[in-house]
């Protein structure tokens, strides 16, 4: 049983405009949810955060948003760059247990 | 430096062979975990060592072992593998608090079962 679903396995999206990935969740427990990216033959690189008690969160050209009622979150990059294009992941945990669990990802592709 | 090294970067080895991978943090973090990430599947979470301490094992098959002689470095010991074992082995690190926190990557081990 998947915990965290990334549906769309791929986006493309033109430079300079906004690029939105979706992540929805089962686990009512969840409550710190992460994005991550990953370039080809690197790990997965920390990119933003939001615990349950927020609904939005923000830094830089990322925001990050929470719906605690649809079990739903999205990672908005605005104005997308072609350094952007990357696998995004979303992976969530709850409070008292180290563990992550993370969705299949997101390829994004920005369009020079 | 990074602040999670892995090495090495890519290993070949035969189901026969036996090998390790290396993992070290320099970060100072108390927690490490070993991660698989296979094609068209999430990461999938196969040890966690919280200050040493192995407090999760995924169900891992035994020809994976984990090994964690202190708090920087982390090892995984293969034997015996399959084909279907062949994957990217991704080594992880984080400090446990009272609140969460996000973990820190290393960049991964691109293992191929031959």
């Amino acid at each position: 049983d998947q915990q965290v679903k990334q549906n769309s396995p791929s986006l493309s999206v033109q430079e300079g405009r906004i690029s939105i990935l979706n992540c929805d969740y089962t686990n009512s427990m969840f409550d710190y949810f992460l994005w991550y990216k990953k370039y080809p033959a690197e790990g997965p690189t920390f990119l933003i955060s939001i615990s349950s008690i927020k609904d939005k969160n923000e830094d830089g050209r990322f925001t990050v948003f929470l719906n605690k009622s649809a079990k739903h979150l999205s990672l908005h990059i605005v104005p997308s760059q072609p350094g952007d294009s990357a696998v995004y992941f979303c992976a969530a945990s709850h409070f008292g247990n180290e563990k992550l669990t993370f969705g299949t990802g997101t390829r994004l592709t920005i369009i020079p | 430096e990074t602040g999670v090294t892995q090495t090495p970067r890519h290993l070949v080895m035969g189901m026969t062979n036996k090998k390790s991978l290396k993992c070290e943090q320099h970060l100072g973090h108390n927690a490490m975990y070993w991660y698989k990430q296979s094609a068209k599947k999430p990461l999938e979470l196969m040890f966690v060592y919280n200050f040493k301490e192995q407090t999760e094992n995924n169900s891992v098959p035994s020809r994976f072992s984990p090994e964690c002689p202190n708090s920087s470095h982390l090892f995984l010991h293969l034997h015996t593998l399959q084909p279907e074992d062949s994957a990217l082995y991704l080594c992880a690190s984080s400090q446990v608090v009272q609140s969460n926190t996000e973990a820190f990557f290393g960049q991964g081990t691109r293992l191929t079962v031959v």
